[in-house]
């Protein structure tokens, strides 16, 4: 089975800017959390989507927005770029919702200038 | 405040060494308990969990861990590192029926040959 895949894997924009970053789930995987990781902060929750409803929101600013599909294949995006959003963004995906076991993909590097 | 500890954040041992990580929680109620790695380069991997049953757990490459309630402690062990498994660990969390996980600081592990 293919793991869950990240696009872009790499990312460079200047503030203000607003970015989109999408996730591909494991086949199967209904769920689609998605985690920042910096090297202050440490890995944090952003938000989960379980049959395109976001079930779940961690502590950020409404600039952090995101999106399921009926494929679950899932888009976070960020408005109003900071350089405090520079981060790996991690996806992670489970079968279903409720305290399950997370596979995660390799992360988009995002670099705010 | 519900918090997941790492107290060790750099430990460095001979190829051969015993290996301990210590890993604390704080929340109440149920929970389910995972350790991740991340290898140089690699993206987060599930290294073992536990959700019920016995205590101790085995997961990939050796490692095991021991969940101790009265503790709130769920600390990473392996008999004799290799220098492969030099890496970050995360410990992390998720409690109270809800998917999102909480996550340690996490421990670097240099192992030297």
């Amino acid at each position: 089975k293919a793991g869950v895949t990240q696009t872009p894997r790499y990312l460079i924009k200047t503030r203000g800017q607003q970015v989109t970053l999408s996730c591909s789930p494991i086949s199967g995987h209904r769920s689609v959390s998605w985690y920042q990781q910096t090297p202050g902060q440490g890995l944090q929750f952003l938000f989960e989507y379980f049959s395109e409803t976001q079930r779940n929101k961690g502590n950020f600013p409404g600039r952090f927005s995101g999106r399921q599909f009926s494929n679950s294949r899932s888009e976070m995006n960020v408005s109003t770029l900071e350089l405090g959003d520079s981060a790996l963004y991690l996806c992670a995906s489970s079968w279903r919702t409720g305290m399950e076991t997370q596979y995660f993909g390799p992360g988009t590097r995002l670099l705010v200038l | 405040a519900q918090s997941v500890s790492q107290h060790n954040h750099h430990v460095i041992l001979s190829e051969a060494a015993s290996l301990e990580l210590g890993c604390n929680y704080s929340y109440g109620g149920t929970v389910n308990l995972f350790w991740y790695v991340q290898y140089p380069g690699q993206h987060l991997q599930l290294l073992l969990k536990y959700f019920s049953g016995d205590p101790l757990v085995k997961g990939i490459k050796g490692f095991e861990a021991e969940f101790i309630k009265s503790k709130f402690s769920f600390n990473l062990r392996k008999p004799s590192v290799q220098w492969s498994d030099t890496a970050e660990y995360f410990c992390a969390v998720n409690a109270n029926g809800a998917n999102n996980l909480f996550f340690g600081t996490g421990t670097r592990l240099t192992v030297i040959p």
